[in-house]
């Protein structure tokens, strides 16, 4: 059974730092991108960032490029969020998902997230 | 990295059908087909319903289908139960940040 485990989320005051982490079992970790989307209380889903299988590529929405760092431990199946320079829009649910991808020609397609965690609450305020 | 564009709510009684649509641009939905579809009950995560614009995952009920026309994908909900009262966002591959971007989401109401 597959299954994704989001912690360390909590209070932290605007300009702080927060690491996220998500365990992953039940899949070989290795094999799939994985990806954070946030959620803001009483509003939509938002994609945050994903990485490759490998760690070797990474993507970022525009609102958390140059502030948040997506990265992986293959050797551990847990995928991490490095957040700084938090602002209260990033008041958030944090999701944690795997997303299936189309590979071709060294292209790889996002698809769709096939499982999801149940998030951890990062609350940014003074 | 605009958000694809969803109605805010959409409604039908039971046993009708309802189709939500979901608006892009020629950057993702309307040059991919990899358009998803999620559903989310209050407090729960989401669920993927439909993938790659009309494929359903295994245990989805076929009342669900996709569709899509030029730059707009639609999700139909057939024969409506009470259990479809949730809300519903679409997703697409999108050639802004290589990966993906979320609709803004329907609540769906079932009167």
């Amino acid at each position: 059974e597959v299954q994704l485990l989001e912690s360390g989320g909590g209070l932290v005051q605007p300009g702080g730092s927060l690491r996220l982490s998500c365990a992953a079992s039940g899949f070989t970790f290795s094999s799939y991108a994985m990806s954070w989307v946030r959620q803001a209380p009483g509003k939509g889903l938002e994609w945050v960032s994903a990485i490759s299988g490998g760690g070797g590529n990474t993507y970022y929405a525009d609102s958390v490029k140059g502030r948040f760092t997506i990265s992986r431990d293959n050797s551990k199946s847990t995928l991490y969020l490095q957040m700084n320079t938090l602002t209260a829009e990033d008041t958030a649910l944090y999701y944690c998902a795997r997303a299936t991808r189309f590979c071709s020609g060294g292209t790889c397609y996002y698809q769709y997230f096939e499982y999801w965690g149940q998030g951890t609450l990062v609350t940014v305020s003074s | 990295q605009s958000a694809l564009t969803q109605p805010p709510s959409a409604s039908g009684s039971p046993g009708q059908s309802v189709t939500i649509s979901c608006t892009g641009t020629s950057s993702d939905v309307g040059s991919y087909n990899y358009v998803s579809w999620y559903q989310q009950h209050p407090g729960k995560a989401p669920k993927v319903m439909i993938y790659d614009v009309s494929k359903r995952p295994s245990g989805v009920p076929d009342r669900f289908s996709g569709s899509k026309s030029g730059n707009t994908a639609s999700l139909t909900v057939s024969g409506l139960q009470a259990e479809d009262e949730a809300d519903y966002y679409c997703s697409s591959y999108a050639d802004s940040n290589n990966f993906g971007v979320f609709g803004g989401g329907t609540k769906l109401t079932v009167l």
